[in-house]
């Protein structure tokens, strides 16, 4: 079965640097398009950045553009989420997501919460 | 301000018909693909309805999707308590470089 396991968020300063990791099993995970979406508390969901199956193309939120890179590591099954210079408007729990051929994300992770705060 | 528009709220009671709406724009909705999730108070959204009107499997058949232009809608039939949830609609747009967008969500209340 389809599995994505979030790990890496906590607690960090305004400025400092974050990495999530999404670890991917039960299918063929260089396959699949990859996705971070976040959301902000008591907010709704924002999306943050997107990979191609072979990780030859990336877009992301206006708003993370320059500060945030996403990459996949197709040996490792890992999706990551390198987030520098971090905001407080960053806070929230960031989800990891696989795009299916129907461009539906069809599989989340359970979520990682992260807190930018002085 | 999200770039797709929702009403936040919707309320109906069991066995009614409801329906969400989303607004959009020529970069967006009326040119690409609408997708609706399905998210519980403190778990994982689920995708609902993708390519404006298909739905996955496991899904029921009560939620239905549609597309006119640059807005869509999501129908909810035969409304259950346990369809109480906030609603997502997305799309991909073309503006900029290319991004996706989510709507500000809907909460559905069952009264």
């Amino acid at each position: 079965q389809v599995q994505l396991v979030e790990s890496g968020g906590g607690v960090v300063q305004p400025g400092r640097s974050l990495t999530l990791s999404c670890a991917a099993s039960g299918y063929t995970f260089s396959r699949y398009g990859m996705h971070w979406v976040r959301q902000a508390p008591g907010k709704g969901l924002e999306w943050v950045a997107l990979i191609w199956y072979d990780g030859s193309n990336t877009y992301y939120v206006d708003s993370v553009k320059g500060r945030f890179t996403i990459s996949k590591d197709n040996s490792k099954n890992t999706l990551y989420l390198q987030m520098n210079s971090l905001r407080d408007e960053d806070t929230g729990v960031y989800y990891c997501a696989r795009e299916d051929y129907s461009g539906g994300y069809d599989y989340w992770g359970q979520g990682t919460l992260v807190t930018v705060s002085s | 301000q999200s770039v797709l528009t929702q009403p936040p709220s919707a309320s109906g009671t069991p066995g009614q018909r409801v329906t969400i709406s989303c607004f959009g724009s020529s970069s967006n909705i009326g040119g690409n693909y609408v997708y609706w999730y399905q998210q519980f108070p403190g778990t994982a959204p689920k995708l609902l309805i993708y390519r404006n009107n298909q739905r996955p499997s496991g899904v029921p058949d009560r939620f239905s999707g549609s597309k006119s232009g640059t807005s869509a809608s999501l129908a909810i039939s035969g409304l259950r308590s346990e369809d109480e949830a906030d609603y997502y609609c997305a799309a991909w747009d073309d503006s900029l470089s290319g991004q996706w967008v989510f709507g500000g969500g809907t909460k559905l209340t069952v009264l």
